[in-house]
């Protein structure tokens, strides 16, 4: 079956503090993964994708994830958090032209 | 470039009345839209996908015609709750792919209230 896990539901830091949220994924094909970020009320913003090649991805705002095909984990990280970083975060799989399947989301709480 | 746009952003319509929204892409044909909803502190749930000019796709469990959704051109999908209800209430989220791209870019969302 196809899935996204996202172990953690809520994760405080504070501010200047490193961040890492886990996302574990089940797919049959090979997969293409991403991370979205959501603010409240707003739509989703990608954050950075995987589709092939390096294994550690960079992408906006200081993300980076790196792919782990052996343990099928695309974990996201920040080595240091920014009080607007605050949101909800979401991992995605799909394939090149399949749906996309999110997991269920973490809400990431920043403290001064 | 790639932005996708939703209208309206907020409406309150009252329980029984229909409900049309607009997901364009601005800068981009989108041979494929998806149709999320989106309850409070909850993921994204994916109800029906479309490709230009033919029927869309739902997701199991999502009434198709209750939720009627039209994507007649490159750049415009439209998804219509008929004859609202209360529960219909959520924020419905719109996303984009065109036929260049392997992601999906998605709208800013609607809020439904259902009355």
């Amino acid at each position: 079956a196809q899935s996204v896990t996202q172990p953690d539901i809520h994760i405080t830091v504070s501010e200047g503090a490193s961040l890492e949220l886990r996302c574990n994924y089940s797919y049959g094909a090979t997969p293409y993964l991403f991370w979205y970020v959501q603010s409240p009320g707003q739509g989703l913003q990608l954050l950075l994708k995987y589709f092939s090649g390096d294994t550690l991805v960079q992408g906006i705002k200081g993300f980076e994830a790196e792919f782990k095909r052996s343990q099928s984990s695309f974990n996201l990280r920040k080595p240091s958090v920014h009080w607007s970083d605050a949101a909800e975060y979401f991992c995605a799989v799909g394939g090149r032209t399949d749906k996309l399947i999110f997991g269920t989301g973490t809400r990431l709480q920043v403290f001064p | 470039g790639a932005v996708v746009s939703q209208h309206p952003s907020r409406v309150i319509c009252k329980s029984g009345t229909s409900v049309k929204i607009e997901c364009r892409s601005l800068d981009f044909q989108a041979t494929t839209m998806f149709w999320y909803r989106q309850f409070p502190k909850q993921s994204l749930m994916l109800m029906a996908t479309s490709n230009e000019g033919s029927k869309a796709t739902y997701e199991q469990g999502v009434e198709k015609d209750k939720f009627l959704i039209n994507h007649a051109s490159l750049t415009l999908s439209t998804l219509t709750v008929t004859s609202a209800h209360p529960e219909d209430s959520s924020f419905y989220i719109c996303s984009a792919r065109s036929s260049n791209f392997n992601e999906q870019y998605f709208g800013p969302g609607t809020r439904l209230t259902v009355t």
